[in-house]
């Protein structure tokens, strides 16, 4: 079986650019969540979707951020402008449902640098 | 807010000891708990969930639960150098399957 899958995996941008990462989860994984982790924290959870929908992004900086799972399977999550303190590891994961998170998965993360 | 407060670490133990890891929350409903391992430049890796208070066991690592005390711990038994990590505690329920994760244990193990 075939794990969680993003692109890309490093990305060095200035800030007030833009930049978008990619993530395919596992086939079937109808819940998907993309997380912030900043250097010396746990992940942050940005925002979870249920299918196409979203089921939580109340720590989602909406003024900057946005994300989208289209057709259910896989998501793009972008930052516009980017600022400093965006530098981080965005780590998508995937779940059968969002009840099963003894049986979450994460990928292998896109680290972000903004100079 | 929910909140998760670990020691940031490190912890550090020679190798064949027992290692404690320790995790508090504040959200008195949370329901589920669980134990990732990540290391360096790597991605989270769940090693552990309890639900129910007092013990589980699944091999070298026990996982332990107090919920009046809002209190779970993971140890690990016969800590190996391959066990050097951080340990990440992560929390959800309370109406929420959203889960908050601490910051995470660091673990060095020497032989």
């Amino acid at each position: 079986e075939a794990g969680v899958a993003q692109s890309p995996r490093y990305k060095i941008i200035e800030k007030r650019q833009s930049v978008a990462f990619w993530c395919n989860p596992i086939s079937g994984h109808a819940t998907l969540y993309w997380y912030q982790q900043i250097l010396g924290q746990g992940p942050k959870l940005l925002i979870q979707f249920q299918n196409n929908g979203v089921v939580d992004d109340s720590q989602l900086p909406k003024d900057r951020f946005s994300a989208e799972r289209l057709k259910g399977v896989d998501s793009t999550l972008k930052i516009q402008p980017a600022k400093l303190e965006d530098s981080a590891v965005y780590l998508c994961a995937s779940s059968l449902e969002a009840a099963a998170l003894n049986e979450q998965f994460f990928g292998p993360g896109t680290r972000l640098t903004v100079l | 807010q929910k909140e998760v407060e670990q020691n940031s670490g490190p912890l550090s133990v020679p190798e064949g000891a027992i290692a404690s890891l320790n995790c508090t929350y504040s959200d008195r409903g949370s329901q589920s708990f669980f134990w990732y391992r990540q290391y360096s430049g790597k991605s989270p890796e769940l090693i552990m969930f309890i639900y129910s208070n007092g013990d589980k066991e699944d091999g070298r690592f026990t996982a332990q639960l107090n919920k009046a005390s809002q209190y779970v711990s993971l140890l690990i038994r016969d800590s190996q150098p391959s066990d050097s990590a951080t340990y990440l505690c992560a929390v959800s329920g309370g109406g929420s399957y959203i889960p908050t994760f601490g910051r995470g244990t660091s673990l060095i193990v020497h032989p």
